[in-house]
């Protein structure tokens, strides 16, 4: 089945280490975008990347870290650097039709904890 | 820069109707999105509006558009207990990223 997967669904880490959490589509769709949640503040966009080999920093991407060697992977690096990573993560891919409408599928999430 | 707002929380009788809502600021946004979150979950896309309609309809859901207040809503008929969700509301950039911008999102609980 075509879908997006984020793996793992949880993840704890020790404060100074780099983790890496997995994102995964084999919707054939070109823009990838990671998304953090926190309660009461909605997603806030972190990095995207629209095409293989480019990415943009989004509103919040200090301490991340990404990359998008292949269309269907966009694995996001959490750093030492990120002061308080401990939040629920989400991944998403656009599709576009043909009218100009955009929908995004989201990954089922990945929540980090540090311990 | 754009923001999507919404109330935090929202709690109906099973059965009443539900109504979230939300006001954004890019006027120029062209397609707006509600999503449903339910439970360590991601989102879902319930139904999408185009900026040049007022109204849309499909089963239970109903999506009013107020552009000139840039207020938008979702109003969920004979609300049921597996409709207790998060929902967001979103708008898109219209300058070629696709980049969403979500609210807050309303946490709905409907009472048994």
């Amino acid at each position: 089945d075509g879908g997006i997967t984020q793996s793992p669904k949880y993840l704890f880490r020790k404060e100074g280490q780099n983790v890496t959490l997995s994102c995964e589509q084999n919707l054939n769709h070109d823009a990838m975008y990671w998304y953090r949640q926190d309660p009461g503040q909605g997603l806030r966009l972190i990095y995207y990347s629209q095409i293989v080999n480019d990415f943009q920093k989004g509103d919040i991407a200090e301490g991340y870290s990404v990359s998008r060697e292949k269309k269907e992977s966009f694995p996001l690096t959490v750093t030492s650097a990120q002061k308080n990573p401990t939040a629920f993560y989400l991944c998403a891919s656009i599709k576009r039709d043909g009218g100009g409408n955009t929908e995004a599928f989201f990954g089922q999430g990945t929540r980090l904890t540090v311990v | 820069g754009e923001d999507v707002e919404q109330s935090l929380f929202l709690s109906v009788r099973e059965g009443d109707s539900s109504v979230i809502n939300c006001t954004y600021t890019d006027s120029s946004s062209t397609y707006l999105y509600w999503y449903k979150q339910e439970p360590g979950a991601g989102l879902q896309l319930l139904t999408y509006i185009f900026s040049n309609m007022d109204m849309k309809q499909d089963q239970r859901l109903t999506v009013l558009l107020n552009k000139k207040d840039k207020h938008l809503s979702l109003r969920i008929a004979d609300t049921q207990t597996g409709d207790s969700a998060i929902y967001f509301c979103a708008e898109k950039e219209i300058r070629g990223t696709y980049k969403y911008i979500f609210g807050t999102g309303t946490r709905l609980k409907v009472l048994a």
